[in-house]
């Protein structure tokens, strides 16, 4: 079966230091990969899209960057973040040709102060 | 373009009785629909899907949602609450994205309480 997994659980960090967090999937191979940042008491918006290695889309300008450089690990990152970079980030895998669902890790709680 | 409308932001209901949450789509096509649950700090839950087949779905836990076009409905039920479906539930609209991409639209989300 297949598993994903996110870290670290929890972050906090200052302002304007560097931000690395790391999904991997297992049980798969060549799934379609996404970042995901819920705010507080908000819903989803998607933040990057993965089809294979180095191939990422960016759906809203941001401080973030993403990359993929393994099949089944996707890693986001900042250089120097913002207050507004707090959120609960999730990774999401779904099998790709589009087969429609995508399925969650269990999120990193990011605090910027 | 594809959304998603969830009419009540909190749901209180007693453990044992039934329970509803509401969601209504926007689409220019069938969609593909799905209700997703979050637990307090934790990822998101598949709960059930809707991909154009039988118009009503059972998913895990005991939830089930009727897909109805003419009224364009998706509601999420289950006939008898237990305390463990406090949550974030989520009603879901997939538009198909680039490259066999699946670009998820979440609605904004209804807490279920359930009381003892």
């Amino acid at each position: 079966s297949q598993t994903i997994h996110q870290w670290p659980a929890t972050l906090v960090q200052p302002v304007g230091s560097p931000l690395s967090l790391e999904c991997t999937v297992e049980g798969t191979s060549n799934p379609n990969l996404y970042w995901y940042r819920q705010a507080a008491g908000r819903g989803l918006q998607l933040l990057f899209y993965s089809i294979g290695i180095d191939q990422i889309s960016s759906e809203v300008p941001q401080n973030l960057s993403a990359s993929r450089p393994q099949d089944r690990q996707f890693i986001l990152s900042s250089k120097k973040l913002l207050l507004s970079d707090s959120g609960f980030y999730l990774c999401a895998w779904g099998p790709s040709g589009g087969n429609y669902e995508q399925y969650f890790g269990p999120g990193t709680r990011l605090t910027v102060t | 373009a594809q959304s998603v409308t969830q009419l009540d932001s909190h749901v209180s209901v007693s453990e044992g009785t039934p329970v509803l949450l509401r969601c209504n789509y926007s689409s220019s096509y069938s969609p593909s629909l799905f209700w997703y649950v979050q637990h307090p700090n934790k990822g998101l839950q598949l709960l059930l899907k809707y991909t154009s087949a039988a118009t009503l779905v059972k998913g895990i836990n005991g939830f089930e949602a009727e897909f109805k076009k003419s009224e364009t409905s998706f509601h999420l039920t289950k006939p008898s609450a237990h305390m463990s479906d406090a949550a974030e539930y989520f009603c879901v609209v997939s538009v198909g994205g680039p490259y066999n991409t699946d670009k998820l639209i979440f609605g904004t989300g209804t807490r279920l309480q359930v009381f003892p």
